[in-house]
């Protein structure tokens, strides 16, 4: 059972770089969203989509970019890399954006110089 | 605006202990609470997921409760391992929005 797949796991970028973070679910699930984790800061909403097309701002969504083109599909993309970025991202999912239990991705961790 | 906060931050227990896990969250309006473990370097493994129509949830030696009067929850942890060695965080789900707000979690260490 895969549940929520992301890549890459680990990646290093120069400011100013772009890069997209993939998260991919296989279980059908409407409600993506994407998380960023800190010390001391804890768990950061970013991004979220109620279903494909649609994708809605969280607390933190400066810097970031997503698109809902396909139910499975949840891209993260970076516009350009700021040192403020290096953190580890965790995407997770549920069946609707009411119902079901989150899933997370085993998450990916970027640093950036 | 929603907040969720759990104590104590952190805990050490010795091995076979029974211990009580909090989360408090300041909006009674919310429809689900789920508790997560959190290995270090690792993600979110889902532990138990209680409904607002629920008062808890048990498997195995986990029981969490939920009580939107009071806004508690609590995560029951019977017999402890140095296994359950982990960060356990609450997530609350509120009815008039679609974000899941993330407490802080508490760092649990057992003591073989």
């Amino acid at each position: 059972n895969a549940g929520v797949t992301q890549t890459p796991k680990f990646q290093v970028l120069k400011t100013g770089q772009s890069m997209t973070l993939q998260c991919a679910q296989d279980m059908n699930h409407e409600y993506m969203s994407w998380y960023r984790q800190d010390p001391g800061m804890g768990l950061r909403l970013i991004h979220y989509s109620v279903g494909a097309g649609i994708t809605d701002q969280g607390e933190v969504p400066n810097g970031y970019n997503v698109s809902r083109s396909t139910t499975e599909d949840f891209p993260l993309r970076l516009l350009s890399a700021a040192p403020s970025q290096t953190s580890v991202y965790f995407c997770a999912s549920r069946k609707t954006a009411r119902t079901g239990e989150l899933f997370f991705g085993e998450g990916s961790r970027l640093t950036v110089l | 605006k929603q907040e969720v906060t759990q104590i104590p931050a952190a805990l050490s227990v010795p091995e076979g202990e029974n211990l009580v896990l909090n989360c408090s969250f300041t909006d009674s309006a919310i429809y689900n609470l789920q508790w997560f473990r959190q290995d270090p370097g690792k993600g979110l493994t889902s532990l138990l997921l209680i409904q607002s129509s629920q008062r808890e949830q048990t498997s195995g030696r986990l029981n969490a409760s939920l009580d939107k009067s009071s806004g508690r929850s609590t995560l029951y942890i019977a017999a402890s391992q140095p296994g359950d060695s982990a960060t356990y965080l609450c997530a609350a789900m509120k009815t008039s929005y679609d974000k899941v707000i993330f407490g802080p979690g508490t760092s649990l260490s057992v003591i073989p």
